[in-house]
């Protein structure tokens, strides 16, 4: 069975706060990523990498960063927390070429 | 930019009353259209993949069909665990392996 782990299923921290989240995956897969999931807004990308340090913006990276420095690990900052980034994250893990995205259980992180 | 819209935001329905879900979309070379199901405070579960008009996927009481422009998550005689919400994204050439998801339709199944 494909299995992703999320370090935290709940979290909370406070305005100004270097937050770290973890994903781990033990599918050997390529391709990770990083969602967040908010009520009306659905899920949207904030960073991916293909390989062992690299990485790409998505659609919505300000205030947040990533490390890849494994193949089945990857982390996502937030250097300085703030209340908008109160919200579910959610880590996906896929092979290359479009295929489906196996997901992790999220973390609900509160941002006080 | 790729677009999904999901329809209706909300459905519910009796135990053993079948119904649709839609998912329309625009998107720049398909690559593939994907369903998930979503529990409360949970992860999404994968539940299929399609990949080219005309192509149809079931499982159990779910079937998934996809057009050019949309796709179709229909359930049949659903029961109360089928409650949950049923996401729709599509992954798309110019992507680079990143997939654009609608917002949901939340789905209540009344025994």
């Amino acid at each position: 069975d494909v299995k992703v782990t999320q370090s935290s299923r709940y979290l909370v921290k406070r305005t100004g706060e270097k937050v770290f989240l973890e994903c781990v995956q033990d599918m050997d897969h390529e391709n990770m990523f990083w969602y967040r999931q908010d009520p009306g807004l659905g899920l949207r990308l904030i960073y991916f990498s293909y390989d062992v340090k690299m990485k790409e913006k998505g659609d919505i990276p300000e205030g947040y960063s990533v490390s890849r420095e494994k193949k089945e690990r990857f982390s996502l900052i937030l250097e300085s927390a703030s209340t908008n980034q109160t919200s579910m994250y959610l880590c996906a893990s896929t092979i290359p070429g479009g295929h489906e995205q196996f997901f992790g259980p999220g973390t609900r992180l509160t941002v006080l | 930019e790729d677009q999904v819209t999901q329809s209706p935001e909300a459905l519910r329905l009796q135990e053993g009353e079948s119904s649709s879900l839609n998912c329309s979309y625009t998107v720049s070379g398909l690559r593939g259209l994907f369903w998930y199901r979503q529990d409360p405070g949970k992860g999404p579960e994968f539940l299929f993949t399609l990949y080219s008009a005309g192509e149809e996927k079931e499982k159990e009481r779910l079937k998934a069909t996809l057009t050019k422009k949309e796709s179709f998550l229909h359930i049949t005689a659903p029961k109360p665990e089928d409650s949950a919400t049923y996401l729709c994204a599509v992954g798309s050439g110019g992507g680079a392996d990143g997939l654009t998801f609608g917002k949901g339709t939340h789905l209540i199944i009344q025994p």
